[in-house]
């Protein structure tokens, strides 16, 4: 059974940078069958793709293009994990983040959500 | 990007009474595999979005057959046979076929009337 744990803090001040993890279990990260993504959902922006990672034959990351110059999404294949960096946040970057997988065309697995707030 | 359009955004039903939620695309959903990538989630408060419905019709693994998908093309929806009090949820569809950006509807709050 395929488990994703989330972990990071839930407050962040403007301009810096919002980090989260996301634990696999069950599946791997390296795996080329799934790609790995990040969500975020918010009153004002609904439910909105961040990006992806995925492993076929090299890593491949996919970025949305509202946050393309602000993400980075790395695997961590030593820990079976993934991470978001969301740099210069503002308060717009308030929103429930979370880690999901997509095994081919869909998202089934989701993690846990976490809250960040970003405010001084 | 696709846009995907709900409605409606407010639905209130009677328990033991069916319901409807319509899921428009503003891009045909076909992909060149022949697949049509159309999901649907729901979301209780306070938890994640889980997936119920997967390629338009495919109910996941525990999903209660009061619940079914429908649709082609652009156009799609969900019914819920006779709803329960369990149900009461926001529902999302997603389309999954034009990648990466896969988007989703606005959500419909299904609410006791």
């Amino acid at each position: 059974q395929v488990h994703l744990q989330q972990s990071g803090p839930g407050l962040v001040k403007p301009s810096q940078t919002l980090s989260l993890t996301c634990a696999i279990s069950g599946d791997s990260v390296s795996s080329n069958r799934a790609a790995w993504n990040w969500v975020r959902q918010s009153p004002s922006r609904g439910l909105e793709w961040l990006g992806r990672t995925y492993y076929r034959s090299k890593w491949v990351n996919d970025y949305a293009d509202s946050v393309k110059s602000r993400i980075t999404i790395n695997p961590d294949t030593s820990k079976n994990q993934f991470s978001l960096q969301l740099k210069s946040v503002t308060p717009d970057d308030t929103a429930i983040y979370y880690c999901v997988r997509d095994p081919f065309h869909s998202y089934d697995i989701w993690g846990q959500g976490t809250t960040v707030t970003v405010s001084s | 990007d696709v846009v995907v359009t709900q409605s409606p955004l407010s639905l209130p039903v009677t328990l033991g009474q069916p319901a409807s939620i319509s899921c428009r695309s503003s891009q045909g959903l076909v992909h060149s595999d022949g697949n049509t990538y159309l999901n649907w989630f729901q979301q209780r408060p306070g938890q994640s979005p889980r997936r119920l419905i997967y390629k338009v019709s495919n109910r996941d693994s525990g999903v209660p057959d009061r619940f079914s998908g429908s649709g082609s093309g652009s156009d799609f929806t969900l019914k819920i046979s006779r709803v329960e009090a369990e149900d009461i949820a926001i529902y999302y569809c997603m389309q999954s076929t034009h990648w990466p950006q896969y988007t989703f509807g606005q959500g419909t709050k299904l609410e006791i009337k």
